[in-house]
């Protein structure tokens, strides 16, 4: 099956400052990905869909100025966590379909973000 | 808006048993599918099952098969001979084709007993 990695899958950082995770198709080409955040032992939340070539589009309430999300090219889609503060700890998780099959989306394995 | 309600937190089963985990949703769209993903202890979501709306029959994976009622919208799963490794947390989620988005219920912790 289709792989989606992510990477740091695990990181700590200082309150105030930035934290980049990303999201790779590793054997497909992705125009379209999604991030989400989890809370623990909560559902997955849709944050922004990123759109290769175009301005990601961002859900409701999500702050797109703290939540930066580049989608550089048909297989990454970064997101930035900009001045991070502890409230931003969470697991972060991607997805991305395949193009031309969207009810088949392959998820990344998550990235566990810490702000001490 | 579409929304997916599931509305056992937490359900628990004997090895080898069987177990049905309900789903709701709300949509006012004709064509669409259904998922029921997994996320065990490594957090890493799984697909489970599929189902097409515009499909009478309902979908079979193994021992994971559900219960798709269009009109009553309703979704459920059912894990036959249950495993340890079934152990998880399962998600029902609705795919908005326009928007290409999943929308996913609140979730179930499933629990296997030895």
């Amino acid at each position: 099956g289709a792989v989606v990695s992510q990477h740091p899958s695990w990181v700590i950082c200082k309150s105030g400052t930035s934290v980049k995770i990303e999201c790779r198709s590793l054997d497909f080409q992705a125009t379209t990905m999604f991030w989400y955040r989890q809370f623990p032992k909560q559902s997955l939340m849709l944050m922004a869909t990123s759109n290769e070539g175009s301005k990601a589009t961002y859900e409701q309430g999500v702050e797109k100025d703290k939540f930066l999300i580049n989608h550089a090219s048909l297989t990454l889609s970064t997101l930035t966590v900009t001045s991070a503060h502890p409230e931003d700890s969470s697991f972060y998780i991607c997805s991305a379909p395949r193009a031309g099959a969207m009810y088949e989306q392959y998820f990344g394995p998550g990235t566990r973000l810490t702000v001490t | 808006a579409q929304t997916v309600t599931q509305s056992q937190p937490e359900m628990s089963v004997q090895e080898a048993e069987t177990v049905t985990l309900s789903c709701t949703y709300d949509t006012s769209e004709s064509d669409y599918y259904l998922f029921w993903y997994k996320q065990p202890p490594s957090r890493q979501m799984i697909l489970v099952i599929r189902q097409e709306a515009y499909k009478q029959q309902n979908a079979t994976e193994n021992r994971f098969s559900v219960n798709f009622q269009k009109a009553a919208k309703s979704f459920s799963l059912k894990i036959s001979d249950s495993q340890l490794g079934d152990a998880a947390m399962y998600f029902c989620a609705y795919l908005i084709q326009g928007a290409q988005k999943l929308v996913f219920g609140q979730g179930t912790r499933l629990t296997i007993n030895p």
